[in-house]
């Protein structure tokens, strides 16, 4: 199966900075790769998505950037506030598959 | 639309005792899925479904059985509870498969 990697692991910025996360995948044939933010004690919930016949693809201070020849994907933030501090999972899913693989999270902390 | 629901919240269970989590979802989505949610290993996928009468197993099955008897429930068994089945059990569900996934609130289980 598909194996995600993400990096890194916890990200403190201070507020008004942007925040960047990096998630790598094994396999080619991998075209659908979702973001989730889950805040603490709840949820995981969808907030940006990315299909590999489009190389960004941005949703007001959020953006996703897609590499597929590096076999890589992004996760970016501007302009963070505090109610960006939640743990973000990136996943990735196989062209002819159904599931999901998730990345281990990145705990993201918004320094006031 | 209540969305996606688990049932229980909370439960406490004792080495070698059994019990079954409820999912439902009012979405009259076709795919449904089970993942555990341990630190540091992000969200690891249990089994899922892709229809009514269909289960597969996914990333982390043993241990686990589930069942689809109907299209909008998807039950998760453990037939003889362990220490290390100690999660967050989420469910989530989907329209369809690649696309975006809905999760229940989460159940947190502890196997003692």
């Amino acid at each position: 199966g598909e194996n995600v990697e993400q990096h890194p692991s916890t990200l403190s910025v201070q507020e008004g900075d942007s925040a960047v996360i990096k998630c790598t995948y094994s396999d080619s044939a991998s075209n659908y790769f979702p973001w989730y933010k889950q805040e603490l004690g709840k949820r995981p919930q969808l907030i940006i998505d990315i299909r590999s016949n489009v190389g960004e693809k941005k949703d007001q201070r959020i953006a996703v950037t897609l590499n597929k020849t590096a076999k890589h994907f992004s996760l970016h933030i501007t302009e963070t506030q505090p109610e960006d501090s939640a743990v973000y999972f990136c996943a990735a899913s196989l062209s002819n598959d159904y599931k999901l693989s998730f990345g281990a999270g990145t705990t993201v902390t918004v320094r006031a | 639309n209540a969305g996606v629901t688990q049932t229980p919240k909370f439960r406490v269970l004792k080495t070698g005792q059994s019990m079954t989590l409820l999912c439902a979802q009012d979405m009259n989505h076709e795919y449904m899925y089970w993942y555990r949610q341990d630190p540091g290993m992000g969200l690891r996928l249990i089994h899922y479904s892709v229809g009514e009468g269909t289960t597969a197993k996914g990333e982390v099955p043993d241990g686990y059985n589930v069942s689809r008897l109907k299209k909008q429930n998807f039950l998760l068994g453990l037939e003889s509870a362990a220490p290390s089945q100690t999660s967050v059990y989420f469910c989530a569900s989907s329209y369809v498969g690649r696309d975006t996934q809905y999760f229940g609130p989460g159940t947190r289980l502890t196997v003692l």
